[in-house]
């Protein structure tokens, strides 16, 4: 199975600061087709988990511009670059390039 | 629009089963696999399995849950449904249904169901 590593594991930030979360994996999770299967998540205090970024880099429809996401083939980086209050929450990232399909340990973004 | 909606909370004695919904709505059912995940009390996320809603209702399960895990779907009802038996405490979670965005590969989840809480408990 593929193994997410992230961090931090809390993340105190300021409205208006940057943020940035990172992730890696024990194997690339670049396909043959050219795409790197990294996907990031937010799941908000009581709520499901929603999408931010599929693909590495790809913002999924409706998200903030402020959310931006890159990374090689194992090292990944979630961006968020004016942070607001409504992005509290754990942010999660997830390889979809085999199966089982496997999660980071989550980081929590709370306000300073 | 896209929407899944599960099944209400359960609570369930150790040794027994537990079968949650999931209905589709707002799209081609036939389409788009589902998958399954679940999240134990303030722990991280975990992939259960997919179902292919269309053809045969194929699926493929993550192996811890080999010989405990069921999916099935109703393409009458636009439904699918996990079905998994001989509970234990630690399958005390949330388990989540979620479609991917794209027919044609797995990445990038949405929507979510809202989740069903499963409780296992004498």
């Amino acid at each position: 199975d593929i193994v997410m590593t992230q961090s931090p594991l809390s993340l105190p930030v300021s409205p208006g600061d940057p943020a940035s979360i990172s992730c890696r994996s024990s194997q690339s999770l670049l396909h043959t087709n050219g795409f790197k299967y990294l996907d990031w998540y937010l799941q908000k205090p009581g709520q499901s988990p929603q999408l931010l970024i599929y693909l590495s880099s790809n913002r999924a429809s409706g998200v903030p511009d402020r959310f931006s996401g890159s990374g090689s083939g194992t090292d990944f980086t979630l961006r968020i670059s004016r942070v607001e209050a409504e992005d509290v929450g754990v942010y999660f990232c997830m390889q979809a390039l085999q199966t089982p399909l496997t999660f980071g340990g989550g980081t929590k973004v709370e306000i300073k | 629009q896209v929407q899944l909606v599960q099944s209400g909370a359960e609570v369930r004695r150790p040794g027994a089963s537990v079968k949650v919904s999931c209905k589709a709505s707002g799209y081609t059912f036939s389409s788009y696999f589902i998958h399954w995940f679940r999240q134990a009390p303030g722990q991280g996320l975990e992939w259960m399995g997919v179902i292919n809603p269309s053809g045969g209702g194929g699926t493929t399960h993550a192996q811890k849950f080999q010989g405990r895990v069921t999916m099935t779907r109703d393409t009458s009802t636009s439904t699918v449904y996990i079905d998994l038996s001989s509970l234990r405490s630690e399958d005390t979670a949330v388990y989540y249904c979620a479609r991917a965005i794209s027919i044609v590969a797995t990445m990038g989840f949405d929507p979510w169901g809202q989740g069903t809480l499963v409780t296992v408990s004498s």
